[in-house]
């Protein structure tokens, strides 16, 4: 059964420094796009970031890229420069192809605090 | 910049009373999904809808909760009655399509607290 895993409760980081987020899955199926969400205390899920399992290269989006390791079946975010805005729940999510329709696994979320 | 909406944003209901919340998705937005969401948890999927089809209710507590989007645009989430378990953030959700790299795009969810 698919299934995401974040085994970061919660995390701190000092601004401007840069900070991973860890994220593992499991499927079964050869395709699959990964994505994170950003959500901060007021509810609202932002997307930040989309890999693909057969994209080569690894995704990036301004401060926020993604460490794609298919074989370890891990997808970790990145943020570069933390900024205090940074500060909030992390959900790393997973789409099985189009065998699902489309709907999306989330994990349980790492709590981020940016430290000024 | 397009947004999907979502009301009421906060929601105080008692048991066994019905509730009922509303979302309207991007235009021309085909797929929307309702997710419930547990206090510390991830959300999880109730209901995808492709235009005005039920496409995944599995995870929908039949006996109590109904959805529907019968223009296919605009739909509403019901739960009749609530039970305090029920208390949670709802979130509405919708993209241009199902799977690939279609981005969904959340509203900012109803927060409900049964008591």
């Amino acid at each position: 059964a698919q299934k995401i895993t974040q085994t970061q409760p919660g995390m701190f980081v000092q601004e401007k420094e840069a900070v991973t987020l860890d994220c593992t899955y499991d499927t079964s199926d050869q395709s699959y796009g990964l994505f994170w969400y950003k959500q901060p205390s007021s509810g609202e899920m932002i997307f930040l970031i989309y890999q693909g399992s057969y994209d080569e290269q690894n995704a990036t989006e301004g401060r926020y890229s993604l460490n794609f390791q298919k074989a370890r079946k891990s997808a970790n975010l990145v943020i570069s420069a933390s900024q205090l805005g940074d500060s909030a729940m992390y959900f790393c999510a997973m789409r099985e192809g189009q065998r699902t329709g489309g709907k999306l696994i989330f994990g349980q979320g790492t709590e981020l605090s940016v430290k000024p | 910049e397009a947004e999907v909406a979502q009301s009421p944003r906060y929601k105080i209901t008692e048991k066994s009373q019905a509730v009922a919340f509303w979302c309207d998705p991007i235009s021309g937005h085909a797929t929307l999904y309702w997710y419930r969401q547990i206090l510390g948890q991830g959300p999880e999927l109730l209901v995808q809808f492709q235009d005005e089809s039920v496409v995944d209710d599995s995870q929908l507590p039949k006996d109590r909760f109904s959805a529907e989007r019968l223009k296919g645009v605009d739909s509403t989430l019901k739960i009749q009655p609530a039970e305090l378990g029920d208390s949670a953030m709802y979130l509405c959700a919708s993209s241009r399509g199902q799977g690939g790299s279609y981005e969904q795009y959340f509203g900012p969810g109803t927060r409900l607290t049964v008591t």
